[in-house]
C-alpha cells in the first residue's frame, strides 16, 4: 500500500507570494492532517479535514488555510509569505472514523521563503 | 505552553546500550500516546504507540513505560544499534485527531 505522498518536495518562493502544497493520503484513509516543523517551534498542528470538512483547527493566522476533496486528497495554502513561514509542511493521514487514530505521515514539503 | 514535555534534548550511547527518553503531560484528556522516529530528510514514522489503560507496551527492542498517576511516559530502546541514530518525538492526542509534539530528542548510537 502506497503511504501518503507529498507534492512539491522542495519548493523556493519570494515573501508576499503564495504557496499551494498537495497531500495524497493513504488509500482508504479518510481523515488528513497538516503539521508545519521548525528547529525553533517543532512539530505544531495546523489542522485535520475528515471527508471534506474541517474538523479541528490549530493556533494559526488565517494566512493559513486547506481543503479536502472528495477523493480525500488535500490541499494546504499559505497566503502572502513571510520569512517565519519557512518550514517543513507534512500531511498525515489517518483513518479517521474515530478519535485517537495513527498518524501516518509523508516525507513533507520543505518550503524555504527569501 | 508546550502540552508535552520531552527531555533530554540529545542522547549519545554506546552500541548495546539502553537509551531512555522521557516525557511529561499536563492534560489529562490525552488517552493516546504515540513515538515517532525521524530521520533526516524524512517524515516522522510511527514507533509504538500506548494508551492509558496499559502501564507498559513492548515492540521488539522498543518499550513504552506509562505511569498515568505521574503524567509521565518514556521510551526505551534496549541493545541500541547505530541505525537507531534518528530524532524521536513523543506526542499525546485527545479527541479530535490533533497531537501534540514533544521537542524531539536527538540519539546518537556510537558503534
Amino acid at each position: 500500500k502506497a503511504g501518503v505522498t507529498q507534492t512539491p518536495r522542495y519548493l523556493i518562493k519570494t515573501r508576499g507570494q503564495q504557496v499551494t502544497l498537495s497531500c495524497s493520503p493513504i488509500s482508504g484513509h479518510r481523515s488528513v492532517s497538516w503539521y508545519q516543523q521548525t528547529p525553533g517551534q517543532g512539530l505544531q498542528f495546523l489542522f485535520e479535514y475528515f471527508s471534506e470538512t474541517q474538523r479541528n483547527k490549530g493556533n494559526f493566522p488565517g494566512r493559513f488555510s486547506g481543503r479536502q476533496f472528495s477523493n480525500s486528497r488535500s490541499e494546504m495554502n499559505v497566503s502572502t509569505l513571510e520569512l517565519g513561514d519557512s518550514a517543513l509542511y507534512l500531511c498525515a493521514s489517518s483513518q479517521g472514523e474515530t478519535f485517537g487514530n495513527t498518524i501516518y505521515f509523508g516525507e513533507g514539503s520543505w518550503l524555504t521563503v527569501v | 505552553q508546550q502540552q508535552v514535555k520531552q527531555s533530554p534534548q540529545s542522547l549519545i550511547v554506546q552500541k548495546g546500550g539502553i537509551s531512555i527518553i522521557n516525557c511529561a503531560y499536563e492534560n489529562t484528556a490525552f488517552d493516546y500516546f504515540p513515538w515517532y522516529q525521524q530521520f533526516p530528510g524524512k517524515g516522522p514514522a510511527l514507533l509504538i504507540a500506548i494508551r492509558p489503560d496499559v502501564s507498559e507496551k513492548k515492540e521488539g527492542r522498543f518499550t513504552i513505560s506509562f505511569n498515568k498517576s505521574a503524567k509521565q511516559f518514556s521510551l526505551h530502546i534496549m541493545d541500541s544499534q547505530p541505525g537507531d541514530s534518528a530524532t524521536y518525538f513523543c506526542a499525546a492526542s485527545m479527541t479530535g485527531n490533533q497531537f501534540y509534539f514533544g521537542t524531539g530528542t536527538s540519539l546518537t548510537v556510537i558503534p
